[in-house]
């Protein structure tokens, strides 16, 4: 069975300086894999998604995360964070069974300090 | 465009109650998950319904029940509710059931038993 570790709960970090948030995941199988973010009182937004090809995905606001099979990683970066960008992250992979169903991590809080 | 949209917002119940949360998806989506997010976890798969049939079901007890109607809306209904149950119930829509197809989340139902 599937399972995603994401290695950091809390991760506080100045504005403008870079981060990354750790994902680890367990599959026998291919996967998908996703980045979701979730900001306060709302719901989850897919921030970027890796289904196949190039190992390095990108968002449209400035994170990045790369696929990495043979350490079973998926890292999520960014290399200068704002204020806006605080919020909780999901790491998310698909299930085997060709569903849509998503086995999501336990969540990193990322908070940006000015 | 309207998203997935999700009623109610909040609503309070007291323990053994019954509650059915409402989910309407996206135009033209044919799937719709269910979601469980208890506080300061990542979301658990609860259902998919695709063309109005199961297609997935999580590890939950059988009080928890679903269905979706032919408009491609859907119900999530529990039974004899725990203390446990509060959570944020989350619905999220997408094209065709497979994960491959990005899943659109709704802002979700925060539940609360006493």
């Amino acid at each position: 069975a599937q399972s995603v570790t994401q290695l950091d709960s809390q991760v506080p970090v100045f504005e403008e300086a870079p981060v990354e948030l750790r994902c680890n995941y367990s599959s026998s199988v291919s996967v998908y894999l996703f980045w979701y973010v979730q900001y306060p009182n709302q719901g989850l937004q897919l921030l970027l998604k890796y289904l196949s090809g190039s190992t390095l995905v990108e968002s449209i606001n400035g994170f990045e995360a790369e696929f990495n099979k043979s350490q079973t990683s998926f890292h999520l970066r960014k290399p200068s964070v704002h204020i806006s960008d605080t919020a909780e992250y999901f790491c998310a992979v698909s299930d085997s069974s060709n569903t849509g169903k998503l086995i999501f991590g336990q969540g990193t809080t990322l908070q940006v300090k000015p | 465009d309207a998203g997935v949209t999700q009623s109610p917002t909040h609503l309070i119940k007291t323990r053994g109650q019954q509650v059915t949360l409402r989910c309407s998806p996206i135009s033209g989506h044919k799937s719709v998950s269910w979601y469980q997010q208890v506080l300061g976890q990542g979301p658990q798969f609860i259902f998919q319904y695709y063309e109005k049939e199961e297609r997935g079901r999580g590890n939950f007890p059988d009080r928890f029940s679903a269905r979706q109607f032919p408009n491609y809306s859907s119900e999530l209904n529990v039974n004899a509710l725990l203390l446990g149950d509060s959570a944020l119930y989350l619905c999220a829509s997408s094209l065709k059931e497979t994960s491959y197809h990005e899943q659109y989340f709704g802002p979700g139902t925060r539940l609360t038993v006493t």
